[in-house]
C-alpha cells in the first residue's frame, strides 16, 4: 500500500458526460500528479500540483481540468468524454522538499470505461 | 521529439536466472532516471532510481546501469523469483519540468517456475 488513496476505482460512463476522479496524497506530501495509462499510448503524464499551485503540465487536454484542494488532495475533471478517454488514471504524489527528483508513490488508480 | 523507449515488449526468465530489461532514451539532458514495476491491476512502484551523474546504483537484488554516451538504461534483477513477474516501465525526469516523469512502453517480465 503506497499510502495514495484514489477513488472511485471504477468508473463506467457515456460519451459526452463529465466525471471528476479523486486523489489523496500521502500524509505530509505536498506534489499531486495525474497520469493516464491506455494500451495504445502507454503512461502519460497530465498534470502535476505543488501545494495548491499547477507546477507542470503534460499534454492534457483543454476538456480535462485538475485542481488540488487547501487539504492536499486533488480531482481531475474529464469532460465531453469520448470513447478514447477510457483509460487507467493514477494519481501519484511526492514531497519533493528542495529537489525534483523524489520519489513518486503511485495509488491504485481509477479505471474509467466510456460507452 | 522526447521519448524513453524499451528494446523488448516482452522477456521470459526461468526462476533463479539473472534478467536483464534495456531501455533507451533519446534526451541527453535528462537529470533522473526511474525504474518502475507494476503489477496486474496495480499502479506502478518503485524499484529504484539513478541520477544522470551516475552510471550504476544497486539495491536489493536489482541493479541499475545507465549509460549517457549511448543512451541507454538498464534493470538487472538477480536470481529472479515468481513475485518479480510484472510490466517493467524505465522513466525519465527532467528537472526543469517540475516532477513530470515520461514512461517508456514496459517490459512484460514473465519467470517460469
Amino acid at each position: 500500500d503506497s499510502g495514495v488513496t484514489q477513488t472511485p476505482k471504477h468508473l463506467i460512463t457515456a460519451t459526452g458526460q463529465r466525471v471528476t476522479l479523486r486523489c489523496s496524497p500521502r500524509s505530509g506530501d505536498l506534489s499531486v500528479y495525474w497520469y493516464q495509462q491506455s494500451l495504445d499510448q502507454g503512461l502519460q503524464f497530465l498534470i502535476q500540483y505543488y501545494n495548491g499551485e499547477e507546477r507542470a503540465k503534460g499534454n492534457i487536454l483543454e476538456r480535462f481540468s485538475a485542481q488540488q484542494f487547501p487539504d492536499l488532495h486533488s480531482e481531475l475533471n474529464l469532460s465531453s468524454l469520448e470513447l478514447g478517454d477510457s483509460a487507467l488514471y493514477f494519481c501519484a504524489s511526492s514531497d519533493p522538499g528542495t529537489s525534483v527528483t523524489s520519489e513518486q508513490f503511485f495509488g491504485p488508480g481509477t479505471r474509467l470505461t466510456v460507452l | 521529439g522526447e521519448s524513453v523507449g524499451l528494446h523488448l515488449p516482452t522477456l521470459s526468465v526461468q526462476e533463479g536466472d539473472n534478467s536483464i530489461i534495456n531501455c533507451a532514451y533519446s534526451n541527453s539532458a535528462s537529470d533522473y532516471f526511474i525504474w518502475y514495476k507494476q503489477e496486474s491491476g496495480k499502479g506502478p512502484q518503485f524499484i529504484i532510481d539513478i541520477r544522470s551523474n551516475m552510471d550504476k546504483r544497486q539495491g536489493q537484488r536489482v541493479t541499475v546501469l545507465l549509460n549517457k554516451t549511448v543512451k541507454h538504461l538498464s534493470l538487472q534483477i538477480a536470481a529472479t523469483q515468481p513475485g518479480d513477474s510484472a510490466v517493467y516501465f524505465c522513466a525519465e525526469n527532467k528537472g526543469n519540468q517540475g516532477g513530470k516523469l515520461i514512461f517508456g512502453q514496459g517490459t512484460e517480465l514473465s519467470v517460469k517456475p
